[in-house]
Protein backbone atom coordinates (compact mmCIF):
# COMPACT_ATOMS: atom_id res chain seq x y z
CA UNK A 1 0.00 0.00 0.00
CA UNK A 2 1.85 3.39 -1.23
CA UNK A 3 -0.49 5.22 0.95
CA UNK A 4 -1.51 9.41 0.21
CA UNK A 5 0.07 10.04 -2.65
CA UNK A 6 -0.04 13.60 -3.86
CA UNK A 7 1.03 15.45 -6.78
CA UNK A 8 2.89 17.49 -7.49
CA UNK A 9 5.49 17.62 -4.93
CA UNK A 10 6.30 21.25 -5.77
CA UNK A 11 4.20 23.63 -7.80
CA UNK A 12 5.13 27.03 -9.05
CA UNK A 13 2.70 29.60 -10.66
CA UNK A 14 2.68 33.17 -11.36
CA UNK A 15 -0.23 35.42 -10.38
CA UNK A 16 -3.07 35.06 -11.64
CA UNK A 17 -2.46 31.42 -12.86
CA UNK A 18 -4.33 28.02 -12.14
CA UNK A 19 -3.37 25.77 -9.58
CA UNK A 20 -4.42 22.37 -9.38
CA UNK A 21 -3.47 20.17 -6.62
CA UNK A 22 -3.99 15.92 -6.79
CA UNK A 23 -4.63 13.68 -3.89
CA UNK A 24 -5.17 9.85 -4.25
CA UNK A 25 -6.20 8.58 -0.60
CA UNK A 26 -4.96 4.88 0.86
CA UNK A 27 -6.21 1.89 -0.73
CA UNK A 28 -9.56 1.43 1.04
CA UNK A 29 -9.63 4.68 2.16
CA UNK A 30 -13.49 6.70 1.12
CA UNK A 31 -12.74 9.98 3.20
CA UNK A 32 -10.32 12.56 1.99
CA UNK A 33 -9.30 15.87 4.11
CA UNK A 34 -7.28 18.67 2.98
CA UNK A 35 -5.06 21.07 5.08
CA UNK A 36 -3.11 24.13 4.25
CA UNK A 37 -0.08 24.89 6.59
CA UNK A 38 1.22 28.51 5.95
CA UNK A 39 4.87 29.06 7.03
CA UNK A 40 5.80 29.08 10.70
CA UNK A 41 2.29 27.83 11.12
CA UNK A 42 0.31 24.91 12.12
CA UNK A 43 -1.68 22.85 9.60
CA UNK A 44 -5.02 24.30 8.78
CA UNK A 45 -8.08 22.30 7.96
CA UNK A 46 -9.60 23.56 4.85
CA UNK A 47 -11.98 20.98 3.21
CA UNK A 48 -13.24 17.20 4.15
CA UNK A 49 -15.03 15.23 1.07
CA UNK A 50 -16.40 11.84 0.69
CA UNK A 51 -16.89 10.19 -3.01
CA UNK A 52 -18.89 12.97 -4.58
CA UNK A 53 -19.84 14.46 -1.37
CA UNK A 54 -18.08 17.66 0.56
CA UNK A 55 -18.83 17.16 3.88
CA UNK A 56 -17.51 20.04 5.50
CA UNK A 57 -15.96 22.62 3.96
CA UNK A 58 -15.58 25.18 6.93
CA UNK A 59 -12.16 25.94 6.30
CA UNK A 60 -12.56 26.91 2.95
CA UNK A 61 -11.46 30.63 1.85
CA UNK A 62 -15.16 31.64 0.23
CA UNK A 63 -13.88 32.76 -3.14
CA UNK A 64 -11.19 30.96 -5.65
CA UNK A 65 -10.55 27.52 -4.06
CA UNK A 66 -12.87 24.45 -4.90
CA UNK A 67 -12.52 20.84 -3.99
CA UNK A 68 -13.99 17.51 -5.73
CA UNK A 69 -13.71 14.23 -5.00
CA UNK A 70 -15.17 12.48 -8.28
CA UNK A 71 -16.51 9.00 -7.99
CA UNK A 72 -13.17 7.94 -10.17
CA UNK A 73 -9.96 9.05 -9.61
CA UNK A 74 -8.13 11.43 -7.34
CA UNK A 75 -9.32 14.74 -5.23
CA UNK A 76 -8.44 17.54 -6.37
CA UNK A 77 -8.07 21.10 -4.91
CA UNK A 78 -8.13 23.86 -7.19
CA UNK A 79 -6.98 27.33 -6.62
CA UNK A 80 -7.95 30.00 -9.43
CA UNK A 81 -6.52 33.34 -9.54
CA UNK A 82 -3.69 32.54 -7.38
CA UNK A 83 -2.13 35.86 -4.73
CA UNK A 84 1.18 35.56 -3.14
CA UNK A 85 -0.16 34.76 -0.20
CA UNK A 86 -1.54 31.35 -1.35
CA UNK A 87 2.05 30.23 -1.23
CA UNK A 88 1.61 27.41 1.53
CA UNK A 89 2.18 23.53 1.74
CA UNK A 90 -0.59 21.66 0.78
CA UNK A 91 -1.54 18.26 2.65
CA UNK A 92 -4.00 15.75 1.86
CA UNK A 93 -5.44 13.12 4.52
CA UNK A 94 -7.21 9.96 4.03
CA UNK A 95 -9.00 7.73 6.49
CA UNK A 96 -11.36 4.71 6.45
CA UNK A 97 -14.79 5.54 8.54
CA UNK A 98 -13.98 5.75 12.43
CA UNK A 99 -10.12 5.68 11.43
CA UNK A 100 -7.49 7.81 11.94
CA UNK A 101 -6.02 10.13 9.34
CA UNK A 102 -3.01 9.28 7.09
CA UNK A 103 -1.79 12.25 5.49
CA UNK A 104 0.58 12.27 2.41
CA UNK A 105 3.83 14.29 1.49
CA UNK A 106 1.80 17.60 0.65
CA UNK A 107 2.46 19.48 -2.54
CA UNK A 108 4.81 22.92 -2.00
CA UNK A 109 3.17 25.83 -3.90
CA UNK A 110 5.20 28.70 -4.62
CA UNK A 111 3.39 31.55 -6.08
CA UNK A 112 5.82 33.88 -8.03
CA UNK B 1 -15.07 26.69 18.49
CA UNK B 2 -11.97 23.93 19.48
CA UNK B 3 -8.05 25.00 20.21
CA UNK B 4 -5.03 23.16 20.61
CA UNK B 5 -2.20 25.05 22.18
CA UNK B 6 1.37 23.90 21.98
CA UNK B 7 3.10 26.51 24.55
CA UNK B 8 7.00 25.50 23.41
CA UNK B 9 8.11 25.94 19.91
CA UNK B 10 11.38 24.43 20.16
CA UNK B 11 12.47 21.73 23.15
CA UNK B 12 15.83 20.58 23.70
CA UNK B 13 17.47 17.59 26.05
CA UNK B 14 19.84 15.72 26.48
CA UNK B 15 20.05 11.80 25.54
CA UNK B 16 18.74 9.54 28.06
CA UNK B 17 17.13 12.70 29.70
CA UNK B 18 12.80 12.59 30.07
CA UNK B 19 10.98 14.45 28.17
CA UNK B 20 7.48 15.95 28.16
CA UNK B 21 6.01 17.97 25.00
CA UNK B 22 2.58 20.09 26.67
CA UNK B 23 -0.28 20.01 24.56
CA UNK B 24 -3.67 21.54 25.65
CA UNK B 25 -6.79 22.10 24.49
CA UNK B 26 -10.64 24.18 24.70
CA UNK B 27 -13.13 22.15 23.29
CA UNK B 28 -16.62 21.92 25.27
CA UNK B 29 -17.41 18.40 24.54
CA UNK B 30 -15.51 14.91 24.78
CA UNK B 31 -12.83 15.27 21.78
CA UNK B 32 -10.41 12.87 20.36
CA UNK B 33 -7.01 13.53 20.72
CA UNK B 34 -3.86 12.90 18.99
CA UNK B 35 -0.45 13.03 18.77
CA UNK B 36 1.48 13.11 15.55
CA UNK B 37 5.01 13.09 14.51
CA UNK B 38 7.14 14.49 11.60
CA UNK B 39 10.95 13.03 11.09
CA UNK B 40 13.07 15.22 8.87
CA UNK B 41 12.15 14.42 5.12
CA UNK B 42 9.55 12.55 6.02
CA UNK B 43 5.28 12.42 5.78
CA UNK B 44 3.34 13.27 9.10
CA UNK B 45 2.66 10.09 10.89
CA UNK B 46 0.21 9.11 13.63
CA UNK B 47 1.86 8.55 16.76
CA UNK B 48 -0.62 8.12 19.38
CA UNK B 49 -4.12 8.24 19.56
CA UNK B 50 -5.68 8.58 22.85
CA UNK B 51 -8.50 6.09 22.71
CA UNK B 52 -5.81 3.47 22.42
CA UNK B 53 -3.89 3.78 25.17
CA UNK B 54 -1.06 2.42 23.98
CA UNK B 55 2.47 3.20 24.08
CA UNK B 56 4.61 3.71 21.11
CA UNK B 57 8.28 3.88 20.54
CA UNK B 58 8.64 4.28 24.38
CA UNK B 59 6.12 7.32 24.47
CA UNK B 60 2.68 7.92 26.20
CA UNK B 61 -0.05 10.69 26.38
CA UNK B 62 -2.70 10.57 28.70
CA UNK B 63 -6.03 12.48 28.44
CA UNK B 64 -6.85 14.83 31.77
CA UNK B 65 -10.17 16.11 31.16
CA UNK B 66 -9.90 18.47 34.07
CA UNK B 67 -6.70 20.06 32.93
CA UNK B 68 -7.84 20.16 29.45
CA UNK B 69 -4.11 18.58 28.89
CA UNK B 70 -2.91 15.77 26.25
CA UNK B 71 1.08 15.95 27.52
CA UNK B 72 3.08 13.47 25.43
CA UNK B 73 5.92 12.00 27.82
CA UNK B 74 9.19 9.34 27.69
CA UNK B 75 11.15 8.74 30.13
CA UNK B 76 14.61 8.40 28.14
CA UNK B 77 15.20 10.27 25.44
CA UNK B 78 16.72 9.00 22.22
CA UNK B 79 18.31 11.17 19.49
CA UNK B 80 16.03 9.21 17.08
CA UNK B 81 13.39 11.10 18.76
CA UNK B 82 14.27 14.29 17.22
CA UNK B 83 11.51 15.71 15.32
CA UNK B 84 8.44 17.96 15.27
CA UNK B 85 5.61 17.02 17.41
CA UNK B 86 1.94 18.21 16.59
CA UNK B 87 -0.67 17.54 19.32
CA UNK B 88 -4.62 17.07 17.13
CA UNK B 89 -8.34 17.46 18.27
CA UNK B 90 -11.10 15.87 16.75
CA UNK B 91 -14.84 16.71 17.64
CA UNK B 92 -15.45 12.82 16.53
CA UNK B 93 -13.92 10.01 15.15
CA UNK B 94 -13.47 10.88 11.56
CA UNK B 95 -14.70 14.57 11.68
CA UNK B 96 -11.87 17.47 10.78
CA UNK B 97 -8.82 17.55 12.89
CA UNK B 98 -7.33 21.05 14.82
CA UNK B 99 -4.11 21.17 15.29
CA UNK B 100 -1.46 22.80 17.70
CA UNK B 101 1.32 24.59 16.32
CA UNK B 102 3.88 22.07 16.84
CA UNK B 103 6.71 21.49 19.05
CA UNK B 104 10.39 20.50 17.37
CA UNK B 105 12.34 18.55 19.72
CA UNK B 106 15.68 18.15 19.73
CA UNK B 107 18.07 15.27 21.61
CA UNK B 108 21.05 16.33 22.06
CA UNK B 109 23.71 13.55 22.34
Amino acid sequence: NAGVMQNPRHLVRRRGQEARLRCSPMKGHSHVYWYRQLPEEGLKFMVYLQKENIIDESGMPKERFSAEFPKEGPSILRIQQVVRGDSAAYFCASSGTGLPQHFGDGTRLSIL
Amino acid sequence: AQRVTQPEKLLSVFKGAPVELKCNYSYSGSPELFWYVQYSRQRLQLLLRHISRESIKGFTADLNKGETSFHLKKPFAQEEDSAMYYCALSETSGSRLTFGEGTQLTVNP
